[in-house]
């Protein structure tokens, strides 16, 4: 069975920094192309970061570039999201999301539950 | 920036279709996926590459993409079917994906 676990979230102070972390199970994940999204309380589905199979490609949504870094790790099935100087608007809960395959521009064919990240004073 | 336009609602009986259309500036042209979500689930992915079903989805969601407007359909609306959609593309232009802003299907 395909899984998607996500961990790391919590509640940060404005500035501060928090890593997220995905562990997969159940699939090749050095073949997939992953992805971070978010939804606010209350809002919609919100694009944060994708990354290609080989990290060759990395794309951040403009509200978080410069701010956020995207990783993975092929070796342990792990996808990782280092986000710095969070700011109250950053508050969500982060899926991550399997691309359907190696390309960038792919489906997310299968989603995590969320971790929730809270940035306040 | 690319806009994806969804209407914020749709109220639909049960047994009926909904429709569900996402507006986009010539969005024929891109790969429109479509997605489910329920509170405190994972979204599930019910329509991808315009048309295609992923396995388990039931036949009753089929979706098109032409011009302007790609279009998500539910037929024989269930209670269950209740959720936000969103329809989503990757823009090429400046290498960013975009969700829509969610629909909410009520089933009544």
């Amino acid at each position: 069975e395909v899984q998607l676990v996500e961990s790391g979230g919590g509640l940060v102070k404005p500035g501060g920094s928090l890593r997220l972390s995905c562990a997969t199970s159940g699939f090749n994940f050095a073949t997939h192309s992953m992805n971070w999204v978010r939804q606010a309380p209350g809002k919609g589905l919100e694009w944060v970061s994708s990354s290609s199979w080989n990290t060759d490609d990395k794309y951040y949504a403009d509200s978080v570039r410069g701010r956020f870094t995207i990783s993975r790790d092929n070796a342990n099935n792990s996808l990782y999201l280092q986000m710095n100087s969070l700011r109250g608007d950053d508050t969500a809960l982060y899926f991550c999301a399997r691309s359907d395959s190696g390309g960038s521009h792919r489906a997310f064919d299968v989603w995590g539950q969320g971790t929730m990240v809270t940035v306040s004073s | 920036s690319y806009v994806l336009t969804q209407p914020p609602s749709v109220s639909v009986a049960p047994g009926q279709t909904a429709t569900i259309t996402c507006g986009g500036n010539n969005i024929g042209s891109k790969s429109v996926h479509w997605y489910q979500h329920k509170p405190g689930q994972a979204p599930i992915l019910v329509i991808r590459y315009d048309t295609d079903r992923p396995s388990g989805i039931p036949d009753r969601f089929s979706g098109s993409n032409s011009g302007k407007v790609a279009t998500l359909t539910v037929s024989r609306l269930e209670p269950g079917d209740e959720a936000d959609f969103y329809c989503q593309v990757w823009d090429s232009n400046t290498h960013l994906w975009v969700f829509g802003g969610g629909t909410k299907l009520t089933v009544l």
